[in-house]
Order: structure tokens, then C-alpha cells, then sequence
């Protein structure tokens, strides 16, 4: 069964950082792409990054650009996102998501149950 | 705003058919497939339709998604109680270099 479980969220002060942290297991976790994606307080869903299954490659959504960070550790089964200069509209629960493929056409398919991050002072 | 457009709300009773629509462009959901998520109350979303017609093992044939253009549809038949949630389609977007959701809609079953 994929699992996949979110951790690091919490209350910070604007400007700050946080470093999320997800573990997965119940797949081949260095075959698959994995994303993080954010949906602020009674708001839709928001794609923030995408890194390769080797950590080679990694796209971001332009509003955290130069801010965060998507990273992973194969060996640990890990996913992160290191997220710096935090801003008030960064508030919103972290979905840890894999990735996967089919035919060339990409979805997410499998959702952590999400961290809370809060950015106020 | 959301680049992809969705209508906020939906509604239907038991038993009756409901469609969700998912509005784009040529650079979304004209030149990709669309996916669809769930997301009932409290919960992590889920995925209920993707390649725009493919279901995942264990989501109902009362579910269906279809694609035209621009433009992508969600099918919920024979309408349930436990339908009620908010519904979110998903596209990548080649202009944006990023992946793009609906606002979202929420379906109430009366």
C-alpha cells in the first residue's frame, strides 16, 4: 500500500524558514517523480514543485521561485521542501504527492494527508 | 483566479446525473489530458479520473471524465450521498511551464 506521510509544519514568523519532510513507502520510491502541492485555508489546490526521480531535474510554480527548495533522498525514501523568506500567503497545508505516468500523459495519484504551515507574526 | 474555470458549486439529488465542467486553453487542456480529484470534507484529495477518461482501481463506474478541445467534463451518475465533496481538475500548462488546477467545485447532494 503507498503511504505517504507529511511532517515539518508549523506557525512561523514572516521571513522565516521551515523545512517540510515526507516519507513514503509502499513503492519503488526511486522510480517516480514526486511533487508538493499547497491548498490555503477554505481555497483550491495549488502545484508549488516537481523533482525527477533522480533529483536531476526540479520545477517550480513562479511564486516560490528563489525561495524554495524540492529535494529527496532516495536512500531515506524521503521527500522536503525547504522553504525560505516565508510569506503570509504561503499559509496553507503541504501535500506530499507522487507523480506518475502513463502513455506520456502525467497525473498525481498518490496524496500524503498534508502539513499545516501558518506564516503570521 | 484560477486558469483553469470551473463553476463553484453543483448540486443534484440521489439517484440523478451531475456534470462538473473544466474550462482551458490550447496551452492546458488543449494540448494535455486532464485529470480530476476528490476531496471530501477534512480529507487529502484523491484521484478520481485521470487521462481524461481513465478511473484508478476502486473508484466507482458511476465516475466518468471526458475531454473536447479545450474544454473537459466530469459524469457523476445515479448521485449519492458520499458524492458530496469538491471536485478539482488538472492540467499541465506548456505557457506556464506548470502544472494548473480549476478553482474547484463543490457539489452538495440534496
Amino acid at each position: 500500500e503507498v503511504q505517504l506521510g507529511e511532517s515539518g509544519g508549523g506557525l512561523v514568523q514572516p521571513g522565516g524558514s521551515l523545512r517540510l519532510s515526507c516519507a513514503a513507502s509502499g513503492f519503488t520510491f526511486d522510480n517516480y517523480w514526486m511533487s508538493w502541492v499547497r491548498q490555503a485555508p477554505g481555497k483550491g489546490l495549488e502545484w508549488v514543485a516537481n523533482i525527477m526521480p533522480d533529483g536531476s531535474e526540479k520545477y517550480y510554480v513562479d511564486s516560490v521561485k528563489g525561495r524554495f527548495t524540492i529535494s529527496r533522498d532516495n536512500a531515506k525514501n524521503s521527500l522536503y521542501l525547504q522553504m525560505n523568506r516565508l510569506r503570509a500567503e504561503d499559509t496553507a497545508v503541504y501535500y506530499c504527492v507522487r507523480y506518475d505516468f502513463w502513455g506520456g500523459n502525467y497525473y498525481f495519484d498518490y496524496w500524503g494527508q498534508g502539513t499545516l504551515v501558518s506564516v503570521h507574526s | 483566479q484560477s486558469v483553469l474555470t470551473q463553476p463553484p458549486s453543483a448540486s443534484g439529488t440521489p439517484g440523478q446525473r451531475v456534470t462538473i465542467s473544466c474550462s482551458g486553453s490550447s496551452s492546458n487542456i488543449g494540448s494535455y489530458s486532464v485529470n480530476w480529484y476528490q476531496q471530501l470534507p477534512g480529507t487529502a484529495p484523491k484521484l478520481l479520473i485521470y487521462i481524461n477518461n481513465q478511473r484508478p482501481s476502486g473508484v466507482p463506474d458511476r465516475f466518468s471524465g471526458s475531454k473536447s478541445g479545450t474544454s473537459a467534463s466530469l459524469a457523476i451518475s445515479g448521485l449519492q450521498s458520499e458524492d458530496e465533496a469538491d471536485y478539482y481538475c488538472a492540467a499541465w500548462d506548456d505557457s506556464l511551464i506548470a502544472w494548473v488546477f480549476g478553482g474547484g467545485t463543490k457539489l452538495t447532494v440534496l
